[in-house]
């Protein structure tokens, strides 16, 4: 089963930019998709949308479109999640998990470890 | 979008007890669309049932799902302690795919 790592904790100002990296073990996402979700303290996860890296097609959340961009790196393995105009309600653990079942409405069977993001000025 | 309600908000019990976890969701889903996953404290989700019912690789068979259409259930038949957690129920039938707001199984 593929092992997700992502970059550490930050801390960002209202307005700027935040961006976040999630590595596959081994080095290869595969076929599959990864999605990236986040959540906050005593909710469940809110989906942000997804990428197929090996393709480099994204897939936006409603909620996060025209603010947020996926990209990934085929050759490291390598997926990013970047967040403009930080707001202090983006304040929330960020996750990247790998996509199963169906490509347009996945579920998750691995998931990175999380990276919290603080916006605080 | 796809509300999922889950029921109750917290449950305690004691180590040896059944727990009946319920999500109920506001437009019928394929009973293949209903997925149940468990969290820690500081840990990220860890899925538990695929398909409202088949067990995830390497979950103990005292977890189990059920239900169609709009409510679903996971059971836990004898709670272990390192089952104390939070559970959360996601529909991946329709994009944008959601979760439920979490079940605190905690310790009476």
């Amino acid at each position: 089963q593929v092992q997700l790592v992502q970059s550490g904790a930050e801390v960002k100002k209202p307005g700027s930019s935040v961006k976040v990296s999630c590595r596959a073990s081994g080095g290869t996402f595969n076929s599959n998709a990864i999605s990236w979700l986040r959540q906050v303290p005593g909710h469940g996860p809110e989906w942000m949308g997804k990428i197929i890296p090996i393709l480099g097609i994204s897939d936006y959340a409603q909620n996060f479109k025209g603010r947020v961009t996926f990209t990934a790196d085929k050759a490291t393995g390598t997926a990013y999640m970047e967040l403009t105009s930080l707001r202090s309600d983006d304040t929330a653990v960020y996750y990247c998990a790998r996509g199963m079942g169906l490509v347009a409405s996945p579920y998750f069977d691995s998931w990175g470890q999380g990276t919290l993001v603080t916006v605080s000025s | 979008d796809i509300v999922l309600t889950q029921s109750p908000g917290t449950l305690s019990l004691s180590p040896g007890e059944r727990a009946t976890l319920s999500c109920r969701a506001s437009q019928n889903i394929s009973s293949n669309y209903l997925v149940w996953y468990q969290q820690k404290l500081g840990q990220a989700p860890r899925l538990l049932i695929s398909g409202a019912s088949s067990r995830a690789t390497g979950i103990p068979d005292r977890f189990s799902g059920s239900g169609s259409g709009t409510d679903f259930i996971l059971t836990i038949s004898r709670l272990e302690p390192e089952d104390f957690a939070v559970y959360f129920c996601q529909q991946c039938g329709r994009s944008p795919i959601t979760f439920g707001q979490g079940t605190r199984l905690e310790i009476k």
